[in-house]
């Protein structure tokens, strides 16, 4: 049972917007930025967004996040099928000393 | 471009100790801005922090994991490792190697808590 929420699977058609979602509580989201991976099985997972909605080198500008309260969103516009992947969110504990934690993880389905 | 490669044992038994190294290679493992570290994913489960070190040799654990976990740096050679004892096969998983962003914001008080490149990971098996 992971620390943050996550739907188990989001589907739309190439082209689309799709969201996915991530609960938390005030002891992780309330307490720090939100980060999200990009996961395709047999590869590194790669980091799309950090401190809630900032992109590294490289993402396009179709993923993006935010975060309001103990909740986080990405946000994917332009579907491709090669979205096709699982996404996590992550975040920080109630210190750094505490460690952090992560979703479960969302299957997204690019119809 | 910087990367990471694990490698290690893909089978360990039970009650043994799990080892594995992480090489960094096209960057210095000497940033004083990253620590290293280790996640690990149960089959069929989410992402779980094991720990972080920095290349200095400070730690940071997983408290639920701490009691078996070390971590250490070998800069010499680019490398961070990863020694988990007293295994069963409740750690069976993709272990992947990470580097890690960690820090406090002093402006709003939140905590910066991020990976920004991983390993492709490796399937450690715990079986007799």
């Amino acid at each position: 049972q992971s620390v943050l929420t996550q739907p188990p699977s989001v589907s739309a058609a190439p082209g689309q917007k799709v969201t996915i979602s991530c609960s938390g509580s005030s002891s992780n989201i309330g307490n720090s930025y939100v980060s999200w991976y990009q996961h395709l099985p047999g590869t590194a997972p790669k980091l799309l967004i950090y401190d809630n909605n900032k992109r590294p080198s490289g993402i396009p500008d179709r993923f993006s996040g935010s975060k309001s309260g103990t909740s986080a969103t990405l946000g994917i516009t332009g579907l491709q099928t090669g979205d096709e992947a699982v996404y996590y969110c992550g975040t920080g504990g109630t210190s750094l000393s505490a460690g952090g934690v992560f979703g479960g993880g969302t299957k997204l389905t690019v119809l | 471009q910087l990367q990471l490669q694990e490698s290690g044992p893909g089978l360990v038994k039970p009650s043994e100790t799990l080892s594995l190294t992480c090489t960094v290679s096209g960057g210095s493992i000497s940033s004083s801005t990253h620590y290293w570290g280790w996640i690990r994913q149960p089959p069929g489960k989410g992402f779980e922090w094991i720990g972080s070190v920095y290349y200095t040799g400070g730690t940071n654990y997983n408290p639920s994991l701490k009691s078996r976990v070390t971590m250490s740096v070998e800069s010499s050679k680019n490398q961070f490792s990863l020694k988990l004892t007293s295994v069963t096969a409740a750690d069976t998983a993709v272990y992947y190697c990470v580097r890690h962003v960690r820090d406090y914001d002093t402006f709003t008080g939140y905590l910066y808590w991020y990976f920004d490149l991983w390993g492709r990971g490796t399937l450690v098996t715990v079986s007799s």
